[in-house]
This record gives structure tokens, C-alpha cells and sequence, in this order.
């Protein structure tokens, strides 16, 4: 069954830190991948995406995430986070076919103090 | 505001009654899908559709809950004889079209809290 892992439950960075979240997934077939951020009482919105082409993929607010298939990864990356980048991240993986929905892992809670 | 629209927003209702939350689409969407979130959980996915038609509904947690979407719009959830593992923010999101490269919008949600 396809499945989303999101191996930090809590992490907590300084300003100008980097940032790394990881992301794996369980699907044998070809996979589309997602980015969530949900900011303290607000709805889920979309980071970034992959769909094929460039496994490096740039989103909203300086995020990036790169797709490595080997891996079955899609880690998120910033290189310098700041204060209002506090907010829980869900990783999100879809099928590759018509259908299908959103499966997401348990989120990652972001702490960034200035 | 054009997003998804979710009322009502918080429900508390006593052990054993019935509860229905409302989900409005964004305009032109045909797909809409019911998520359910718990403390420290990301989203579970419960059932989706495709205009009025209910596509999967396996996901839905037991046959307490059921879901509709009549004219292919607006849609409802309604949890008979409600429990307290029930308390959950329940959310709504919407897509255009559910091919594979389609980005699903989420609404603000509903939290339930069953007493």
C-alpha cells in the first residue's frame, strides 16, 4: 500500500539555519510528489510540487525539495529559514494515475526562533 | 473569498448524536475529497468525488460515516452516533480534473470535539 514517511516529528532551528526535512515514500509505481505547509490557524497550502522532468524543484518562499528516485526520497530543503517559516510540513504523495488521492505522512513541526 | 469554504467551522456535540459538516468547492472544480486529521497525524485521506458521483469510499472510517454531493457541488459528511475518537479536524479539498498533475486546494476545516 502506498504509504509517506516524515522521519522528524519536531525540529527546531535558529533564523538564518538550514533546513532539511526528510520524505519517503512506499509505492512501486511512478509517484507524484507534494509539499504542504499548514501556518498556525491556517488552511494546507502548497509548497511545491513534482510531477517528472527536474527532480529539483523550486516552490514558494526560497523552499526547494529534490525527488531521488533510488532513495524513494523528496526531502525539503531552505537554505536560511526564517521566523515565519513556523508552521507544520506535510509531505504528499499521489499515484500516477487518474483517480487517485492525496496520501500524506504525520508532518513535521517547525520551530523557528528569531 | 473563491477558496474552499468549510461551516461550520467548530462543532461540539455529546456522545451518540448525529453531526454534518458542509464543504463548498472552488467554482469549476469537479473533484472533491474529505480528509479527517488528528493531533499529530497528518491528513486520512476518506473519500472522494468526481461531480455527483462518489468514486471511493472505502477509505470512510465505518459505516457510521457517509458523504454526498448531490448536484456536483457543495458536499456534506455526517457522522451518525457520534464517539469520542471521533474528534478530529475533518477537511474538504478540491480539485480540478483528478488526473495526476492536479494540485488538490483545501478548505480551513472543521473541528469536532464529541463530549
Amino acid at each position: 500500500a502506498q504509504s509517506v514517511s516524515q522521519h522528524n516529528h519536531h525540529v527546531i532551528l535558529s533564523e538564518a539555519a538550514s533546513l532539511e526535512l526528510g520524505c519517503n515514500y512506499s509505492y512501486g509505481g511512478t509517484v507524484n510528489l507534494f509539499w504542504y505547509v499548514q501556518y498556525p490557524g491556517q488552511h494546507l497550502q502548497l509548497l511545491l510540487k513534482y510531477f517528472s522532468g527536474d527532480p529539483l524543484v523550486k516552490g514558494i518562499k526560497g523552499f526547494e525539495a529534490e525527488f531521488i528516485k533510488s532513495k524513494f526520497s523528496f526531502n525539503l530543503r531552505k537554505p536560511s529559514v526564517q521566523w515565519s517559516d513556523t508552521a507544520e510540513y506535510f509531505c504528499a504523495a499521489k499515484a500516477n494515475q487518474a483517480g487517485t488521492a492525496l496520501i500524506f505522512g504525520k508532518g513535521t513541526t517547525l520551530s523557528v526562533s528569531s | 473569498d473563491t477558496g474552499v469554504s468549510q461551516d461550520p467551522r467548530h462543532k461540539i456535540t455529546k456522545r451518540g448524536q448525529n453531526v454534518t459538516f458542509r464543504c463548498d468547492p472552488i467554482s469549476e472544480h469537479n473533484r472533491l475529497y474529505w480528509y479527517r486529521q488528528t493531533l499529530g497525524q497528518g491528513p486520512e485521506f476518506l473519500t472522494y468525488f468526481q461531480n455527483e458521483a462518489q468514486l471511493e469510499k472505502s477509505r470512510l472510517l465505518s459505516d457510521r460515516f457517509s458523504a454526498e454531493r448531490p448536484k456536483g457541488s457543495f458536499s456534506t459528511l455526517e457522522i451518525q452516533r457520534t464517539e469520542q475518537g471521533d474528534s478530529a479536524m475533518y477537511l474538504c479539498a478540491s480539485s480540478l480534473g483528478g488526473g495526476w498533475n492536479t494540485e488538490a486546494f483545501f478548505g480551513q476545516g472543521t473541528r469536532l470535539t464529541v463530549v
